[in-house]
C-alpha cells in the first residue's frame, strides 16, 4: 500500500512570499489533515477534512493560510503572505473513515524555510 | 479545547533499563491515545494506542496503561535498545471526527 505522498520535501522563500504544499493521500482515505510542527514541539492541527469539506480549521491562520481539497483525493496548503515564523515541517495525514479512532498515517513533511 | 501535557521533556536511560513517558488530558471526552515514535528528520509513526474502554495494552516491549479518573495516561518501554531512541508523541483525540491534540514530544536516548 503506498504511504501519504507530499511534495515538495524542502522549500526555502523569503518572507513576504508565497508557497504551496501538496499532498496525496493514502487511496480511499476519507479524512486529511494537515499539521504545522515548529522544531520541538508537536505537531498541531492546522486543518482537517472529511472528503471534500472542513471539519476544523480553527487553529489555521486564516489571514495568511488557505487550504483545499480536490474531489476530495489531493489537497494544497499555501502561505501568502509567509512570515518567518512560519518556518516549520508542515506534515500531511489520512485516515481511513470518517469517524472513530482510525489510524492517522503521515507524509514525510515539508520542511520550510522562511528567511 | 483538549491540552495535553507531557514529560519528560527528555529523558535518558541506559539499554536494557525502563522508560516511562507521562501525559495528561483535559478534556473528559476525549475517547482515543495514541502514541507516535518519531525518529530524527523522519515522520511520526503510530506505535501503539489504547481507546478509552480499556485500562492498559501491551504490545511486546511496549505498554500504555490509561487512567481515566485521573485523567493521565503512560508508555511504558520495557528493555530498551538503542534503537528506541527518538520523539515519542503523546495524543489526545475525540470527536466524532477525531480531532487529535499532541503533546509536546519526549527525546528518549538509549544509551549503550
Amino acid at each position: 500500500e503506498a504511504g501519504v505522498a507530499q511534495s515538495p520535501r524542502y522549500k526555502i522563500i523569503e518572507k513576504r512570499q508565497s508557497v504551496a504544499f501538496w499532498c496525496n493521500p493514502i487511496s480511499g482515505h476519507a479524512t486529511l489533515y494537515w499539521y504545522q510542527q515548529i522544531l520541538g514541539q508537536g505537531p498541531k492541527l492546522l486543518i482537517q477534512f472529511q472528503n471534500n469539506g472542513v471539519v476544523d480549521d480553527s487553529q489555521l491562520p486564516k489571514d495568511r493560510f488557505s487550504a483545499e481539497r480536490l474531489k476530495g483525493v489531493d489537497s494544497t496548503l499555501k502561505i501568502q503572505p509567509a512570515k518567518l515564523e512560519d518556518s516549520a515541517v508542515y506534515l500531511c495525514a489520512s485516515s481511513l473513515s470518517s469517524g472513530g479512532t482510525d489510524t492517522q498515517y503521515f507524509g514525510p513533511g515539508t520542511r520550510l524555510t522562511v528567511l | 479545547g483538549e491540552n495535553v501535557e507531557q514529560h519528560p521533556s527528555t529523558l535518558s536511560v541506559q539499554e536494557g533499563d525502563s522508560a516511562v513517558i507521562k501525559c495528561t488530558y483535559s478534556d473528559s471526552a476525549s475517547n482515543y491515545f495514541p502514541w507516535y515514535k518519531q525518529e530524527l528528520g523522519k515522520r511520526p509513526q503510530l506505535i501503539i494506542d489504547i481507546r478509552s474502554n480499556v485500562g492498559e495494552k501491551k504490545d511486546q516491549r511496549i505498554a500504555v496503561t490509561l487512567n481515566k479518573t485521573a485523567k493521565h495516561f503512560s508508555l511504558h518501554i520495557t528493555e530498551t535498545q538503542p534503537e528506541d531512541s527518538a520523539v515519542y508523541f503523546c495524543a489526545a483525540s475525540y470527536g466524532g471526527y477525531q480531532k487529535v491534540t499532541f503533546g509536546i514530544g519526549t527525546k528518549l536516548q538509549v544509551i549503550p
